[in-house]
């Protein structure tokens, strides 16, 4: 069964600096990963996947995310972080079949001023 | 165009009373999946369906959780003689089909159980 961990609960970042949130995954054949934002009150939007091809992947609102076989590590990444961008992110496993995700336990980004 | 909607937004009930959640997708979507948000959970899948199969029920914590799914639109979870580790915000989402899909979820409806 697939899993994910994300090992950071809490990030809290300055405005304007840089941001990166950490995801592992575990999972016996090609991942299908996304990256979803929860801001408060919110529904899940997806800001980015990776299904194949090029490893960095391009997502919204100028995060992008890079996929490591090697590490089974996504790692989502953002240069210069908004305050609008003060959320809960979750990173996600699909399997093949695509019928479900599993998802991490989510990384609360704090932006202070 | 409109996304995925979902009502009640918020749901009081006393234990042992059931529930229901009611989930529209965007329209044309033929895939739709519950999930459920808890503090001691995280995200957890409940549910899924695409067109007419049969749903896959693996992630339904127990026989008093069910949902359906009429006319390949609107679903309804139930929920019989809620707990109150029933508690929890319920997600749906659909997508235009299974697989590669991105799945759009709705805002949730937080249900509270007394």
């Amino acid at each position: 069964a697939q899993s994910v961990t994300q090992p950071d609960i809490h990030i809290t970042v300055s405005e304007g600096a840089s941001l990166e949130l950490r995801c592992n995954y575990s999972y016996g054949a090609t991942p299908y990963l996304f990256w979803y934002v929860q801001s408060p009150g919110q529904g899940l939007q997806l800001l980015l996947k990776y299904f194949s091809g090029d490893t960095l992947v391009q997502g919204i609102k100028g995060f992008e995310a890079e996929f490591k076989r090697s590490q089974s590590s996504f790692n989502l990444r953002k240069p210069s972080v908004h305050w609008s961008d003060a959320a809960e992110y979750f990173c996600a496993v699909g399997t093949a079949a695509g019928n479900k995700l599993t998802f991490g336990g989510g990384t609360r980004v704090l932006v202070k001023p | 165009g409109a996304g995925v909607s979902q009502s009640p937004s918020n749901k009081v009930t006393e234990k042992g009373k059931d529930v229901e959640l009611r989930c529209d997708p965007i329209s044309g979507h033929t895939a739709l999946y519950w999930y459920r948000q808890s503090l001691g959970q995280g995200l957890e899948f409940l549910i899924y369906f695409q067109g007419n199969s049969a749903p896959d029920k693996s992630g339904l914590p127990s026989d008093r959780f069910s949902a359906e799914r009429t006319g390949g639109s609107v679903s309804t979870l139930t929920i019989q003689r809620t707990q109150q580790e029933d508690s929890a915000v319920y997600l749906c989402a659909s997508s235009l089909a299974q697989g590669q899909d991105t799945q759009y979820f709705g805002p949730g409806t937080r249900l509270t159980v007394l």
